[in-house]
Formats: C-alpha cells, structure tokens, sequence
C-alpha cells in the first residue's frame, strides 16, 4: 500500500539543526513530490514547502526561508528536510505528505504519521 | 498569501445530524484548488475532498464539498460517532500554500 514512514522524534537544543525523513512505498516516487507541513502544540497546520521528486524544484514558505532545505533520495525513495538555526518555537510535529509532481499547486492525499521535534534548552 | 477564515471555530451535534462546515478565502482560490482535512486526536490530517467538491478515494459519501470563488462548504449528511474530529480547509492554487484554523466538530 502507499505509505510514507517518517523518522523517530527528536530533542534539540536551540540553535541546532534537525534532519526529518520520510520514506515512501507502494507507488513510483519520482511521479510525485512531497510537501512539509508542521503543527505547534494544540495549533493548526502549517505549510513549510515543497520538493519534486522528479526534478527536485522546491517552494519554500517566506517563514522559513534560509533556516530549510528539502532534499530527496530517489535511489532510496527518501525525501528529507532539514531545519537550521532551530528555536523554542519550531517545537512541532513536522508531517511529510505527497503532493504534485511538477508544482507545490496540488492536493496532499497521502501523510507520514508525524515526527516530534522538540527544541529545549 | 491567501487567508481561509473557518466557521464555526466549534459545532456541537449529534450522531444522525447533518453539518455544515464553512471556509472563507480573502481571495478568489485559484481553478477551486480547496482541499478538506479531517483530523483526529494524535493522528495526521487525512484528506477528504480536493478540487472543492471531488471526493478522495476511500471517503464515504456522506461527505460533499461544494463552493467557488471565495466560498467553500464542507457538508456532512448525516454524522457519525467517527465524524467527530477537527476539519482544515486548504487552498494549493496559489503559493504559499495556506490552511483555514479549523472547526472543531464535537458531540452535543
């Protein structure tokens, strides 16, 4: 079946960097790309960007521009995002999700499960 | 950036009702690329309608989206106990990418 699985949670401290997995199966993961979105504690969703697994353009929202990189691994079927310079407030669970091909213009119809990512002192 | 506006923040109902969740643009959504979410506690958002109205596979038809332009409507016919989560809309027409606050739909 089509899936993403997400890497475990992680603590950080602020100031440091942190690198987010997400593997995908069940369909050809070049056919698509995969879109960042992230959620506070009891808050809403927040969309951080967008890769092409065909081509590996990216979108990046104003918000973070500067501290994210989004990658991907085709040989593996991995999309990565890494998050710099990390404060109190990146405090989330960051969801990968797939999205369209060849633009950040498109519906999420499949999420990873989540990963926590705590940044404490 | 686009901003959706939801209401209510909260709708209270019960099992067998019908509901209907709202979703305001502050400006026109691009070829309607509205996107509903259902969400449910320690779970990751799970999409229901894209398209405005085009349901996703796998989503009974009890749920229906409808709406263009500014104006979007998530309706549930009759409601379920499982119904009961939190709904975002999302607009992907136009970058960034943007999602309402949510409805919180709880049991009355």
């Amino acid at each position: 079946q089509v899936q993403l699985v997400q890497s475990g949670a992680e603590v950080k401290k602020p100031g440091a960097s942190v690198k987010v997995s997400c593997k995908a199966s069940g369909y050809t993961f070049s056919s698509y790309g995969i879109s960042w979105v992230r959620q506070a504690p009891g808050q809403g969703l927040e969309w951080m960007g967008w890769i092409s697994a065909y081509n590996d353009n990216t979108n990046y929202a104003q918000k973070v521009l500067g501290r994210v990189s989004m990658t991907t691994d085709t040989s593996t079927s991995t999309a990565y995002m890494e998050l710099r310079s990390l404060r109190s407030d990146d405090t989330a669970v960051y969801y990968c999700a797939r999205g369209g091909k060849l633009g950040s213009s498109y519906y999420m119809d499949v999420w990873g499960k989540g990963t926590t990512v705590t940044v404490s002192s | 950036e686009i901003v959706l506006t939801q209401s209510p923040g909260t709708l209270s109902l019960s099992p067998g009702e019908r509901a209907a969740l709202s979703c305001r643009a502050s400006q026109s959504v691009t070829s309607s690329y509205l996107a509903w979410y259902q969400q449910k506690p320690g779970q990751a958002p799970r999409l229901l309608i894209y398209g405005a109205s085009s349901r996703a596979t796998g989503i009974p038809d009890r749920f229906s989206g409808s709406g263009s332009g500014r104006d979007f409507t998530l309706t549930i016919s009759r409601l379920e106990p499982e119904d009961f989560a939190v709904y975002y809309c999302q607009q992907y027409g136009t970058s960034p990418i943007t999602f309402g606050q949510g409805t919180r739909l709880e049991i009355k």
